[in-house]
């Protein structure tokens, strides 16, 4: 089976019920973040991004809040179903300068229970 | 659309051997990374191209050499495998490097033992 993703942090959530997955960031000049999904087998796929000069962003069934303050990010999946059960990795960037591409944190398995 | 193909899926390689793992995009994106995925490490970044003939080091490029000849490929060569590099390896393009548009489109990944 796959092994990617083993020993990472786990969150285990109730089908139908919301998810909350947090993400720590490490550059305080980062002002560009994008969460990805991984599905077991495949490469990240593209979720949400947001910009350093919003606090809040929402798509279908996502949200993402970002909190400057304590360089704190999180993705919240409403009505959790069993297709989200994958891992999920933050990432970070720099619009304006540097020259460090996009910086991926470990990510987070989420596992839906039906 | 095919988007980012990586090939091979999966190689098993004795430890000394060598290799290529190609990565082709058909996106047009000025920019390619290769990645390598271990368990509870995330995704880290191995070397990368902002353009045609280009190519940088990234988080961890011992013993990984790459090659951007042409625009849309993005070659990872492995020239004497170790047991470390056993892992999954993933390559991605994006449009723009920093900000807007740097959404970045993965290949399916490989798969390498190296035993």
């Amino acid at each position: 089976g796959e092994s990617v993703g083993l020993h990472l942090p786990t969150l285990s959530v109730q089908e139908g019920d919301n998810s909350i997955i947090n993400c720590a960031y490490s550059n305080s000049a980062s002002d560009y973040f994008i969460w990805y999904k991984q599905e077991s087998g495949k490469g990240p796929q593209f979720i949400i991004d947001i910009r350093s000069n919003m606090d809040k962003r929402q798509g279908q069934r996502v949200t993402v809040l970002l909190n400057k303050t304590v360089k704190h990010l999180s993705l919240q999946i409403a009505a959790t179903q069993p297709g989200d059960s994958a891992v999920y990795f933050c990432a970070e960037n720099i619009r304006r300068s540097g020259n460090t591409p996009l910086v991926f944190g470990k990510g987070t398995r989420l596992s839906v229970i039906a | 659309n095919a988007g980012v193909t990586q090939t091979p899926k999966f190689r098993v390689l004795k430890t000394g051997q060598s290799m290529t793992l190609l990565c082709a995009q058909d996106m047009n994106h000025e920019y390619m990374y290769w990645y390598r995925q271990d368990p509870g490490m995330g995704l880290r970044l191995i070397h990368y191209s902002v353009g045609e003939g280009t190519t940088a080091k990234g988080e961890v490029p011992d013993g990984y050499n790459v090659s951007r000849l042409k625009k849309q490929n993005f070659l990872l060569g492995l020239e004497s495998a170790a047991p470390s590099q056993t892992s999954v390896y993933f390559c991605a393009s994006t449009q723009a490097f920093r900000g807007d548009n740097t959404e970045a489109f993965f290949g399916q990944g490989t798969r390498l033992t190296v035993v």
